[in-house]
């Protein structure tokens, strides 16, 4: 089968760093997205990694590594319009063409 | 602007009825997707379309239908078939593209079966 695994829950205080995780198995991977979805909203689009290593985006940034089937989401200098949900999400081109599958999400809690 | 609505915001059901949640884009997307989010849930996949009047099913299709007979439009079908229909909906669109995996997403649609 196909997913992506991710944290359910995070904590952090307001100006820090927080890392949230995601670990996937898919056949045909081709890139790992990040999405945030503040509650009652609409996921957002945030970054994509094609290819192993870091992309930056302001105080996001994306990693990714396909040897070990595993990226993360670091956002930094944490602000509490940051609280919200987390998904990572993967393009798959194996048995199912072209669907698009996102994990649980991670809620981030930003505190003063 | 170019977008993707979804209507109607809010809709109500009674128990054994059909009911269709519309999804238009003008972003020119070839793919369009269908998904199910539960409270303090993720998004499951319902259905999916690459291509005009061609669709596929995602990982809960039981219980709900979808057409593709327009390029702009995916409408999602909640039959009485599906048992527990109370949702948040969301519909999604992108390029078909192998790298970027960018989608566009509606607003949503909050139904409750009463």
């Amino acid at each position: 089968g196909q997913s992506l695994e991710q944290p359910s829950e995070v904590t952090a205080v307001e100006g820090a760093i927080v890392q949230i995780n995601c670990t996937y198995q898919t056949s045909g991977f081709y890139g790992l997205s990040w999405y945030q979805q503040h509650d009652g909203g609409a996921p957002t689009f945030l970054s994509y990694n094609g290819l192993d290593g870091l992309e930056e985006t302001g105080r996001f940034s994306s990693f990714l590594s396909r040897s070990d089937s595993y990226g993360y989401l670091l956002l930094q200098e944490l602000q509490m319009k940051d609280s919200a949900s987390y998904f990572c999400a993967a393009k798959n081109y194996g048995g199912s063409q072209g669907n698009l599958i996102f994990g649980k999400g991670t809620k981030l809690s930003v505190k003063p | 602007d170019g977008g993707i609505t979804q209507s109607p915001k809010y809709l109500f059901r009674k128990e054994g009825q059909n009911v269709t949640l519309s999804c238009e884009q003008n972003l020119n997307h070839d793919a369009m997707y269908w998904y199910r989010q539960d409270p303090g849930q993720g998004l499951r996949l319902i259905y999916y379309s690459q291509i005009v009047n061609d669709f596929q099913k995602g990982d809960i299709a039981e219980g709900y239908s979808v057409s593709r007979e327009k390029k702009e439009s995916f409408p999602l079908t909640v039959t009485s078939a599906q048992k527990n229909p109370t949702a948040f909906y969301l519909c999604a669109s992108s390029r078909p593209t192998v790298g970027n995996t960018e989608a566009f997403f509606g607003q949503g649609t909050r139904l409750t079966v009463v």
